[in-house]
C-alpha cells in the first residue's frame, strides 16, 4: 500500500491565484481530514470527511473547500489564494467502520505552499 | 472541550541523556484517545503511539516509554538513552469517543534537539 499521497509536495502561488491539493489513500478508510501547520505550529482541522458525499468544517475552514466524490481522494481547493495560507498542508485518513478500525490517523506526507 | 498543552517548548539534551516530554490534557469525555506523534526534520508525521482512557497501563517499547495517568490527566513521553535521531518535534494528541469525526487535537508539539 502506498498508504496517504499527497500532490504536490511544493508550491508558490500569487496572491489571488487558485489551487488544488490532491490527497489520495489506499487503505479503504472512510475518514479523511485536511489540516495545516504554520510554522512552529501545531496542525489545526480545515475539513474533514466521513465517507464519500459527506464533509464537514473543521477549526479554520475559511478560504478552502473539499469534495468527497470516493473513498480514496480528498481534495483540497484553495480559491484566491492570500499570504496568511502560506503553510504546510497535511491530509491525513483512518478507518471508522467494519473490521480493521485504526482509532490513529495516519498522515500524507504533506504540500508546502507558499502565497506570496 | 477538549485540550493538549506540551509546556515544554523546546528541550535540548546531549546524547545518551533520558528525556521526558510531557503531555497535559483536558477533556470531559469518560471515553478518549490519546496519541503520541513524531515530526522528523524530513517533515512527515509518524504515529508513535496510541492509549485508551481506560487502559492506563504503562508501555515500553524499545528506548520509548509513556506514562498514562488519568489522575493528573497526563499522558508523558520518555526516551531512554536519547540518540541524535529522535531530534524532532513531538506532538500529543487526544481524540473523544463522542466526537470522532470531528475532534482530533493536536498539542502546540515539543521540539527536541539531541546533541553529539
Amino acid at each position: 500500500n502506498a498508504g496517504v499521497t499527497q500532490t504536490p509536495k511544493f508550491r508558490i502561488l500569487k496572491i489571488g491565484q487558485s489551487m488544488t491539493l490532491q490527497c489520495t489513500q489506499d487503505m479503504n478508510h472512510n475518514y479523511m481530514y485536511w489540516y495545516r501547520q504554520d510554522p512552529g505550529m501545531g496542525l489545526k482541522l480545515i475539513y474533514y470527511s466521513v465517507g464519500a458525499g459527506i464533509t464537514d468544517k473543521g477549526e479554520v475552514p475559511n478560504g478552502y473547500n473539499v469534495s468527497r466524490s470516493t473513498t480514496e481522494d480528498f481534495p483540497l481547493r484553495l480559491e484566491l489564494a492570500a499570504p496568511s495560507q502560506t503553510s504546510v498542508y497535511f491530509c491525513a485518513s483512518r478507518k471508522e467502520q467494519g473490521t480493521g478500525i485504526t482509532y490513529e490517523q495516519y498522515f500524507g506526507p504533506g504540500t508546502r505552499l507558499t502565497v506570496t | 472541550a477538549q485540550k493538549v498543552t506540551q509546556a515544554q517548548t523546546e528541550i535540548s539534551v546531549v546524547e545518551k541523556e533520558d528525556v521526558t516530554l510531557d503531555c497535559v490534557y483536558e477533556t470531559r469525555d469518560t471515553t478518549y484517545y490519546l496519541f503520541w506523534y513524531k515530526q522528523p526534520p524530513s517533515g512527515e508525521l509518524v504515529f508513535l503511539i496510541r492509549r485508551n482512557s481506560f487502559d492506563e497501563q504503562n508501555e515500553i517499547s524499545g528506548r520509548y516509554s509513556w506514562n498514562f495517568q488519568k489522575s493528573t490527566s497526563s499522558f508523558n513521553f520518555t526516551i531512554t538513552a536519547s540518540q541524535v535521531v529522535d531530534s524532532a518535534v513531538y506532538f500529543c494528541a487526544l481524540s473523544e469517543a463522542t466526537n470522532y469525526g470531528q475532534n482530533f487535537v493536536f498539542g502546540p508539539g515539543t521540539r527536541l534537539s539531541v546533541l553529539p
